[in-house]
Parts: structure tokens; C-alpha cells; sequence
């Protein structure tokens, strides 16, 4: 069983949907929980950071977190031809030493918003 | 934002030839950076993280006399492909952690295509 659980997808919705992303974990030692999002032939790019259970809002993108299922979820509100990408969920231990920061990511869910 | 820079973006090279890639921390001192694999529609694979002043930490199962690191200064890590073969075309992607956050936040670079002939 891999430690991070994401649908690849494909998800095809389209434009001005609502749009809900997930992740599931084993590893109940991870606490920072990260959505990053990632263009054809680029670099990911952090959408959103969150720490422990709860809800984080950002324009459009509401992450959630919910350590008692160890599952996560990041939803896109009014969804656009330009969210069009590969959305990869990354957590990581609270950890010292040398590997700070070491992330492990989920497969990527590919989104296609169409007009 | 913070911005990480990957240098070059794409390269293509004989087989048997070694490969360097740069990864830069534009605005930020990154003492700790990771080296990514990814293969089409596939996931980041870490391959090492790089710390300035010591030896790189390779995961299980990346050769690490093939994949040469390097972490010269507090903004500047490279990743050497040597004696490169078809099979290590890939997209190869790096990640920086500022100094400054103590949350452990990562920011990537742009990626480098690396194809093999």
C-alpha cells in the first residue's frame, strides 16, 4: 500500500463547476498537508499549505484536512479553463535533521475543465 | 514568492556523455534541496536531497555515482547525469526549502527535460 492514496483521474468538468480533489494517507505521522498544481512540462507550483486538521480558504481553492480519517481534500470553486492541469497532494512528517522537509506526494489527479 | 530556477530546461545529449543541471535560489538561501524524477503522467519520484556543506542522501535505489549531487553554495545545487543512456531521458525537477520557514514549505523549479539518444 502506497503511503499517499490520489485518484490519477482523468476529471473532466466543466467550466463554473465545483471541483473536489482527494487524498487519502497511511502515515499518521504526517502534518503539514500541501496542494500543488502542475502544468504540461512544468515545475509544480504550490497552491495551497495547511498544518494539522481544519479548513483553508485561498480565492477560488478551499484545502480541508481531516487527521482522524487521515484524509485530505482541496476544492475549486467556479472552475476555469485555465485550472486545466495536474493537481498533486504532498505531505510531510513533523521532522528534524538533515530531510527537513521531505515531501511524499500522491500519483496527481489530471483536471480538465472544458468551456 | 519565493522563486527556484532550473538551468537548462531541456537538453538533449549523446549516449555515454555527461549532463549538468543547475538549480538556483533566486531571492532565498536554501541550506536543503531535492531532486525529483518524474516520468510522463507520473508522480514525483525523490531521487536525493542535497545539503549545502555535506554529502547528498540518496534514496533507495538511485545510484548515486550516476547521479552526481552537488550543493556548492547556500543558492546553488547541480545534479550531474553521468555517462548518460537512453533510460535516464526523464523530466528531472528540483525543490529548495528557504532557510527562513520553519514549516519545511518547498518551491520547485521549472524542470529540466533531459532526452538521451
Amino acid at each position: 500500500q502506497k503511503e499517499v492514496e490520489q485518484d490519477p483521474g482523468p476529471l473532466s468538468v466543466p467550466e463554473g463547476a465545483i471541483v473536489s480533489l482527494n487524498c487519502t494517507y497511511s502515515n499518521s505521522a504526517f502534518q503539514y498537508f500541501m496542494w500543488y498544481r502542475q502544468y504540461s512540462r512544468k515545475g509544480p507550483e504550490l497552491l495551497m499549505y495547511t498544518y494539522s486538521s481544519g479548513n483553508k480558504e485561498d480565492g477560488r481553492f478551499t484545502a480541508q484536512v481531516d487527521k482522524s480519517s487521515k484524509y485530505i481534500s482541496l476544492f475549486i470553486r467556479d472552475s476555469q479553463p485555465s485550472d486545466s492541469a495536474t493537481y498533486l497532494c504532498a505531505m510531510r512528517a513533523l521532522a528534524g535533521g538533515t530531510s527537513y522537509g521531505k515531501l511524499t506526494f500522491g500519483q496527481g489527479t489530471i483536471l480538465t475543465v472544458h468551456p | 514568492g519565493a522563486v527556484v530556477s532550473q538551468h537548462p530546461s531541456w537538453v538533449i545529449c549523446k549516449s555515454g556523455t555527461s549532463v549538468k543541471i543547475e538549480c538556483r535560489s533566486l531571492d532565498f538561501q536554501a541550506t536543503t534541496m531535492f531532486w525529483y524524477r518524474q516520468f510522463p503522467k507520473q508522480s514525483l519520484m525523490l531521487m536525493a536531497t542535497s545539503n549545502e556543506g555535506s554529502k547528498a542522501t540518496y534514496e533507495q535505489g538511485v545510484e548515486k555515482d550516476k547521479f552526481l549531487i552537488n550543493h556548492a553554495s547556500l543558492t546553488l545545487s547541480t545534479l550531474t547525469v553521468t555517462s548518460a543512456h537512453p533510460e535516464d531521458s526523464s523530466f528531472y525537477i528540483c525543490s529548495a526549502r528557504p532557510d527562513y520557514a520553519n514549516t519545511g514549505e518547498l518551491f520547485f523549479g521549472e524542470g529540466s527535460r533531459l532526452t538521451v539518444l
